[in-house]
């Protein structure tokens, strides 16, 4: 089945950095998708890209998508305290529906 | 702002026993998910469900795992006789109809032990 890997596992940055982390997948997609987890809560969805972009921003977000080389990488400018959290990246196949396969996820710390 | 909620949030139960977690998913939704998260694990795909009925299932979905859309709000998942390895974090999902956004609403989840 197909998965996405993120890498690092776990980024420790101070506030005001910014932090990076990637997502590589197996097989080929429709969009894949960033979600937030704060500790012991539900996922937050962030921002989404097809297949057929190459880059999306959303506020203090930038995804890029490399389908060559099957990874995506998300990076968030100037980090706040608050960002601390868990990151998925989660791959969907198919344009018409939302089941979604999600990596092990990057554990961000912001310190203050 | 809409979003889907999960009750209970924490339940504990017995080997063996029956366990009905609900969910209410965002009103106008149309598509609905339960994922599972197994402590330090990956979000797993469990069962998708729309237009009143399964429209696809993980492996995991086994016989002892059921959907339900009893009346026009909840989503339920049961699992009729619980085994350790259930224990996990439970999350119920919705959709719209415009899958162009792709964006799925997640609930806070439902943590399962199971003892």
């Amino acid at each position: 089945s197909q998965q996405g890997e993120e890498d690092p596992q776990a980024l420790s940055i101070q506030e005001g950095e910014n932090a990076t982390m990637n997502c590589s997948y197996k097989t080929s997609i429709n969009n894949l998708q960033w979600y937030r987890q704060n500790s012991g809560r539900g996922l937050v969805h962030l921002i989404l890209i097809r297949s057929n972009e190459r880059e999306k921003h959303s506020g203090r977000l930038r995804v890029t998508l490399d389908t060559s080389k099957k990874s995506s990488s998300l990076l968030i400018t100037a980090s706040r305290a608050a960002d601390t959290a868990s990151y998925f990246c989660a791959t969907s196949r198919r344009s018409n529906d939302y089941k979604l396969s999600f990596g092990a996820g990057t554990t961000v710390t912001v310190r203050a | 702002e809409p979003e889907v909620t999960q009750t209970p949030s924490h339940q504990v139960t017995q080997m063996g026993q029956e366990v009905i977690l609900r969910c209410v998913p965002i009103s106008n939704h149309l598509y609905f998910y339960w994922y599972r998260q197994i402590l330090g694990q990956k979000v797993e795909f469990l069962v998708s469900f729309y237009n009143n009925e399964i429209s696809e299932k993980s492996e995991i979905f086994d016989d002892q795992f059921s959907v339900e859309r009893p009346d026009g709000s909840n989503f339920t998942l049961k699992i009729r006789s619980t085994k350790l390895e259930d224990s996990a974090m439970y999350f119920c999902a919705s959709g719209d109809r415009d899958m162009n956004t792709g964006e799925l609403f997640f609930g806070e989840g439902s943590r399962l032990t199971v003892l």
